[in-house]
Protein backbone atom coordinates (compact mmCIF):
# COMPACT_ATOMS: atom_id res chain seq x y z
CA UNK A 1 0.00 0.00 0.00
CA UNK A 2 2.81 2.50 -1.42
CA UNK A 3 1.26 5.60 -1.80
CA UNK A 4 1.13 6.88 -5.79
CA UNK A 5 4.26 9.40 -6.71
CA UNK A 6 3.40 12.87 -7.92
CA UNK A 7 4.88 15.92 -8.11
CA UNK A 8 5.15 18.24 -4.80
CA UNK A 9 4.06 20.98 -7.05
CA UNK A 10 3.32 23.07 -10.38
CA UNK A 11 2.58 26.17 -11.21
CA UNK A 12 1.36 28.34 -14.06
CA UNK A 13 0.30 31.69 -15.11
CA UNK A 14 -3.34 32.32 -15.94
CA UNK A 15 -3.99 31.06 -19.61
CA UNK A 16 -1.94 28.25 -19.58
CA UNK A 17 -1.67 24.84 -18.78
CA UNK A 18 -0.24 22.22 -16.77
CA UNK A 19 0.14 18.89 -16.49
CA UNK A 20 -0.03 16.84 -13.04
CA UNK A 21 1.79 13.33 -12.86
CA UNK A 22 0.72 10.19 -10.55
CA UNK A 23 2.69 6.98 -10.62
CA UNK A 24 2.19 3.74 -9.23
CA UNK A 25 2.32 0.20 -10.08
CA UNK A 26 0.58 -2.59 -12.05
CA UNK A 27 -1.50 -3.75 -8.87
CA UNK A 28 -3.50 -0.06 -8.95
CA UNK A 29 -2.64 2.46 -11.83
CA UNK A 30 -1.71 0.53 -14.43
CA UNK A 31 -4.06 -2.38 -13.45
CA UNK A 32 -7.19 -0.62 -13.19
CA UNK A 33 -8.93 1.88 -15.06
CA UNK A 34 -10.27 3.80 -11.83
CA UNK A 35 -8.19 6.40 -11.39
CA UNK A 36 -9.54 9.91 -9.68
CA UNK A 37 -8.48 13.27 -9.23
CA UNK A 38 -9.22 15.24 -6.25
CA UNK A 39 -8.98 19.29 -5.51
CA UNK A 40 -8.65 20.53 -2.26
CA UNK A 41 -8.89 23.97 -1.08
CA UNK A 42 -7.19 24.76 2.05
CA UNK A 43 -9.70 23.92 4.86
CA UNK A 44 -11.85 22.18 2.85
CA UNK A 45 -13.35 18.70 1.77
CA UNK A 46 -11.94 17.30 -1.65
CA UNK A 47 -13.87 17.36 -4.65
CA UNK A 48 -13.71 14.76 -7.50
CA UNK A 49 -12.08 16.13 -10.75
CA UNK A 50 -11.88 13.29 -12.23
CA UNK A 51 -13.22 9.50 -11.72
CA UNK A 52 -12.28 6.58 -14.04
CA UNK A 53 -9.13 8.35 -15.68
CA UNK A 54 -11.09 10.54 -17.72
CA UNK A 55 -14.51 10.98 -17.00
CA UNK A 56 -15.72 14.50 -15.53
CA UNK A 57 -18.20 15.00 -13.17
CA UNK A 58 -21.37 17.22 -13.97
CA UNK A 59 -20.15 20.41 -13.10
CA UNK A 60 -16.99 19.80 -13.67
CA UNK A 61 -15.04 22.70 -15.79
CA UNK A 62 -13.88 21.05 -19.20
CA UNK A 63 -11.09 22.42 -18.98
CA UNK A 64 -9.85 19.67 -16.63
CA UNK A 65 -8.87 16.62 -18.39
CA UNK A 66 -7.58 13.12 -17.44
CA UNK A 67 -5.57 10.35 -18.72
CA UNK A 68 -3.41 7.15 -18.38
CA UNK A 69 -0.34 5.52 -19.86
CA UNK A 70 1.04 2.68 -18.40
CA UNK A 71 1.34 2.90 -14.69
CA UNK A 72 1.40 6.56 -14.39
CA UNK A 73 -1.96 8.59 -14.66
CA UNK A 74 -2.04 12.67 -15.53
CA UNK A 75 -4.14 15.50 -15.18
CA UNK A 76 -4.39 18.36 -17.26
CA UNK A 77 -5.77 21.89 -16.49
CA UNK A 78 -6.19 23.77 -19.57
CA UNK A 79 -6.34 27.74 -19.41
CA UNK A 80 -5.41 27.63 -15.90
CA UNK A 81 -7.86 30.20 -13.80
CA UNK A 82 -6.94 31.35 -10.18
CA UNK A 83 -9.55 29.47 -8.73
CA UNK A 84 -7.50 26.51 -9.84
CA UNK A 85 -4.77 27.02 -6.80
CA UNK A 86 -5.32 24.36 -4.82
CA UNK A 87 -4.05 21.14 -4.00
CA UNK A 88 -4.65 17.87 -6.24
CA UNK A 89 -4.77 14.49 -5.37
CA UNK A 90 -4.88 11.71 -7.41
CA UNK A 91 -6.52 8.08 -6.19
CA UNK A 92 -6.20 4.52 -7.56
CA UNK A 93 -8.35 1.61 -7.30
CA UNK A 94 -5.80 -1.22 -5.57
CA UNK A 95 -7.68 -4.07 -5.96
CA UNK A 96 -10.03 -6.10 -3.74
CA UNK A 97 -11.76 -2.79 -3.26
CA UNK A 98 -9.13 -1.38 -1.67
CA UNK A 99 -7.37 2.33 -2.49
CA UNK A 100 -4.08 3.95 -2.37
CA UNK A 101 -3.73 7.61 -2.75
CA UNK A 102 -1.14 10.18 -3.77
CA UNK A 103 0.81 12.08 -1.85
CA UNK A 104 -0.40 15.51 -3.76
CA UNK A 105 0.20 18.11 -5.69
CA UNK A 106 0.48 22.20 -5.11
CA UNK A 107 -0.97 24.01 -8.06
CA UNK A 108 0.02 27.92 -7.83
CA UNK A 109 -1.42 30.25 -10.41
CA UNK A 110 1.36 32.82 -11.21
CA UNK B 1 -28.60 16.60 -1.38
CA UNK B 2 -26.26 13.60 -0.63
CA UNK B 3 -24.58 15.13 2.83
CA UNK B 4 -21.96 13.21 4.64
CA UNK B 5 -21.59 14.81 8.43
CA UNK B 6 -18.44 13.07 10.67
CA UNK B 7 -18.47 13.71 14.44
CA UNK B 8 -16.69 12.50 17.64
CA UNK B 9 -12.80 14.01 17.32
CA UNK B 10 -11.31 15.43 19.45
CA UNK B 11 -8.12 15.09 22.07
CA UNK B 12 -7.24 11.51 23.70
CA UNK B 13 -3.79 10.53 25.16
CA UNK B 14 -2.01 7.58 23.30
CA UNK B 15 -3.48 4.37 23.75
CA UNK B 16 -7.01 5.32 24.22
CA UNK B 17 -10.01 4.70 22.06
CA UNK B 18 -12.22 6.88 20.18
CA UNK B 19 -15.66 6.44 18.32
CA UNK B 20 -16.36 8.61 15.00
CA UNK B 21 -19.74 8.86 13.32
CA UNK B 22 -20.59 9.60 9.80
CA UNK B 23 -24.18 10.70 9.56
CA UNK B 24 -25.81 10.60 5.94
CA UNK B 25 -28.54 11.57 4.20
CA UNK B 26 -30.16 12.16 0.68
CA UNK B 27 -29.55 8.80 -0.67
CA UNK B 28 -29.84 4.97 0.14
CA UNK B 29 -27.23 4.55 3.03
CA UNK B 30 -28.07 0.52 2.92
CA UNK B 31 -26.77 0.83 -0.79
CA UNK B 32 -23.86 2.96 -0.43
CA UNK B 33 -20.18 1.70 0.39
CA UNK B 34 -18.45 4.24 2.81
CA UNK B 35 -14.80 5.21 3.11
CA UNK B 36 -12.64 6.59 5.51
CA UNK B 37 -9.80 8.88 4.94
CA UNK B 38 -7.73 10.52 7.02
CA UNK B 39 -4.85 13.81 6.90
CA UNK B 40 -2.36 14.87 8.98
CA UNK B 41 -1.66 18.67 9.28
CA UNK B 42 0.11 19.75 6.10
CA UNK B 43 0.02 16.33 4.92
CA UNK B 44 -1.69 14.25 1.79
CA UNK B 45 -4.62 12.42 1.58
CA UNK B 46 -4.58 8.61 3.40
CA UNK B 47 -6.99 6.24 2.75
CA UNK B 48 -8.02 4.01 5.91
CA UNK B 49 -10.95 1.36 5.48
CA UNK B 50 -14.25 0.96 3.71
CA UNK B 51 -17.45 -0.83 4.34
CA UNK B 52 -19.15 -2.30 1.51
CA UNK B 53 -22.95 -2.22 1.10
CA UNK B 54 -25.82 -4.41 2.89
CA UNK B 55 -25.39 -6.45 -0.64
CA UNK B 56 -22.08 -7.13 -0.22
CA UNK B 57 -22.45 -8.34 3.70
CA UNK B 58 -21.07 -5.06 5.27
CA UNK B 59 -17.46 -6.18 4.11
CA UNK B 60 -14.69 -4.13 5.73
CA UNK B 61 -10.96 -3.81 4.55
CA UNK B 62 -8.55 -1.63 6.36
CA UNK B 63 -4.54 0.00 5.29
CA UNK B 64 -2.08 -1.65 7.12
CA UNK B 65 -1.57 1.38 9.00
CA UNK B 66 -4.60 0.94 10.92
CA UNK B 67 -5.26 -3.16 10.41
CA UNK B 68 -6.44 -4.47 13.77
CA UNK B 69 -6.46 -1.47 15.80
CA UNK B 70 -9.53 0.21 13.70
CA UNK B 71 -13.42 -0.67 13.03
CA UNK B 72 -15.44 0.31 10.79
CA UNK B 73 -19.45 -0.51 11.54
CA UNK B 74 -22.65 0.77 10.05
CA UNK B 75 -26.44 1.12 11.25
CA UNK B 76 -28.67 1.50 8.03
CA UNK B 77 -31.10 2.10 10.25
CA UNK B 78 -29.62 5.28 11.52
CA UNK B 79 -27.85 5.92 8.09
CA UNK B 80 -24.30 6.18 9.78
CA UNK B 81 -21.08 4.80 9.68
CA UNK B 82 -18.61 4.70 12.18
CA UNK B 83 -15.12 4.42 12.65
CA UNK B 84 -13.69 2.86 15.85
CA UNK B 85 -10.16 3.72 16.91
CA UNK B 86 -8.42 1.53 19.56
CA UNK B 87 -5.04 1.47 20.95
CA UNK B 88 -4.32 5.50 19.56
CA UNK B 89 -0.99 6.15 18.63
CA UNK B 90 -0.10 9.91 17.86
CA UNK B 91 0.27 9.63 14.59
CA UNK B 92 -3.38 8.54 14.09
CA UNK B 93 -3.44 12.58 14.29
CA UNK B 94 -5.65 13.91 11.79
CA UNK B 95 -8.62 14.63 10.11
CA UNK B 96 -10.83 12.06 9.54
CA UNK B 97 -13.70 12.41 6.93
CA UNK B 98 -16.12 9.66 5.60
CA UNK B 99 -17.30 9.91 1.96
CA UNK B 100 -19.32 8.39 -0.18
CA UNK B 101 -18.30 5.60 -2.48
CA UNK B 102 -19.73 5.78 -6.55
CA UNK B 103 -19.00 3.22 -8.80
CA UNK B 104 -15.07 3.17 -7.92
CA UNK B 105 -14.70 7.02 -6.61
CA UNK B 106 -15.38 8.87 -4.01
CA UNK B 107 -18.01 11.23 -5.23
CA UNK B 108 -19.38 13.51 -1.78
CA UNK B 109 -17.02 13.49 1.25
CA UNK B 110 -17.81 14.98 4.29
CA UNK B 111 -15.90 18.15 6.23
CA UNK B 112 -13.89 16.05 8.34
CA UNK B 113 -13.68 15.78 12.13
CA UNK B 114 -10.39 16.28 13.85
CA UNK B 115 -8.26 13.56 15.91
CA UNK B 116 -5.24 14.86 18.13
CA UNK B 117 -3.54 12.00 19.99
CA UNK B 118 -0.89 13.58 22.60
CA UNK B 119 -0.13 12.99 26.31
Amino acid sequence: QSALTQPRSVSGSPGQSVTISCTGTSSDVGGYNYVSWYQQHPGKAPKVMIFDVSKRPSGVPDRFSGSKSGNTASLTISGLQPEDEADYYCCSFAGSFTWVFGGGTKVTVL
Amino acid sequence: EVQLVESGGGLVQPGESLKLSCATSGFTFSAAAILWVRQASGKGLEWVGRSRSKAYGYATAYAESVEGRFTISRDDSKNTAYLQMSRLKTEDTAVYYCARRLSYNLDVWGKGTTVTVSS
